[in-house]
Formats: C-alpha cells, structure tokens, sequence
C-alpha cells in the first residue's frame, strides 16, 4: 500500500544548478507533507514543510510545491551544493490524534562539482 | 539546538531474547513515535505515544512490541522475543503537539537479530 511514492530512486545534479525532487501520493486525506533530508546511519533531519492550505512554502535554498489536484509536491534545491548530497524522504500526513508519518521510498541526489 | 537522542547505536541480538530500545525525547516535546527502516525499505510507522498512552499502533506493532515511559525523560521500545525479520534500524521521534507540529528524529538504533 504505497500512498506516498517517490518514483525516482536517484538524481544527479551539477553544483549550482536545480536540484528537483518529486513525490505523489494516493491519500486524499493527506494535509500536512514534509520532506526529510537522511545522511546514512544517521536519522532523518527535517529540511521543510508545507501544509495542504498553501501551494508554495520557502525557506532559503529549499521551496517545496504542492499541487492538490494532481496529488503531487517537489522540492526545489537551488542553487545545489556537494553537502545536499543524502538521501530524500518525503512524508505527509493527516489530521488525527496521532500525526503519524506516512513515508515515500526516498531519492537520492548526488550534487558533483 | 535539543535533539533527540538514542541508545545504544548498535545491537546485536540472538534470535529470541528481549531488546529494550532507548530514546530521550526532547524535553519540552509531549507526543513521541518510533519507526524503522528495514534495510533497503522506507521508514515504517510503528507506535506513537501521548501521556503514557499509546494512541495508535500499526500492524507492525504486535504484542512481542511495547512502549514506555518510564521516567520525565526516557522513551524506550521493547521487543520481547526478537525474530530475525526484526533486524532493521529504530528511529525515535518526538513533537511538541498536534496537529501537525515537526517531528524530529534521533540518529536511530541499529538492530541486527542472528
């Protein structure tokens, strides 16, 4: 049962150029998504979020985009850089009692000089 | 900057003994999760917890699991009879409420069952 999927397990990108990570998801009553950011044997760091009231949400050199319609949200990374190399969890969420996470399969980005 | 914290790092068990995983919450977080990451698999759910209760469990969570709080600060995970499919990484996570307030993760316990 895969309600969040990220259908691209890599991604390559040249420093300084956009990094872009997809995720879609089947649930329509997902209103909170949230991308993690995972160096290995290490936990996932939260990068940034965004709830489903808004279609864009920014913070530095991250912005992600939600398209309700399509089901659908990215994580722009501009400009890349050789640290953001790690793999990249989306996850989301509904309003419950609990807030459990909901997580894709994850993308890994390689930035190279 | 609070994190959460997690020990051991690593374990390693023989299949059937009893493993207590360790977690410190951050202090002023009320709602605490553990997930894990088979190797090569997303992270699952698996138990989440408010006032010394457990508000939900997923089908993961079966009676060899549970979860307590046994003092202001610790938050522990225990698998009663390990089996070899248990053998993943355990992350803990806490959160300062609801709805919809970050959770923020510790680096995880590596759990090897032999």
């Amino acid at each position: 049962d895969q309600q969040v999927k990220q259908n691209s397990p890599s991604l390559s990108v040249q420093e300084g150029r956009i990094s872009i990570l997809n995720c879609d998801y089947t649930n329509s009553m997902f209103d909170y998504f949230l991308w993690y950011k995972k160096y290995p044997a290490e936990g996932p760091t939260f990068l940034i979020s965004i709830s489903s009231i808004k279609d864009k949400n920014e913070d530095g050199r991250f912005t992600v985009f939600l398209n309700k319609s399509a089901k659908h949200l990215s994580l722009h990374i501009v400009p890349s850089q050789p640290g953001d190399s790690a793999v990249y969890f989306c996850a989301a969420s509904e309003a419950s009692d609990t807030d459990k996470l909901i997580f894709g399969t994850g993308t890994r980005l390689q930035v190279f000089p | 900057e609070p994190e959460v914290t997690q020990t051991p790092s690593h374990q390693v068990t023989q299949m059937g003994q009893e493993v207590i995983l360790r977690c410190v919450p951050i202090s002023n977080h009320l709602y605490f999760y553990w997930y894990r990451q088979i190797l090569g698999q997303k992270v699952e759910f698996l138990v989440s917890f408010y006032n010394n209760e457990i508000s939900e469990k997923s089908e993961i969570f079966d009676d060899q699991f549970s979860v307590e709080r046994p003092d202001g600060s610790n938050f522990t995970l225990k698998i009663r009879s390990t089996k070899l499919e248990d053998s993943a990484m355990y992350f803990c996570a806490s959160s300062e409420g609801l709805p919809h307030t970050t959770q923020y993760f510790g680096p995880g316990t590596r759990l090897l069952v032999l």
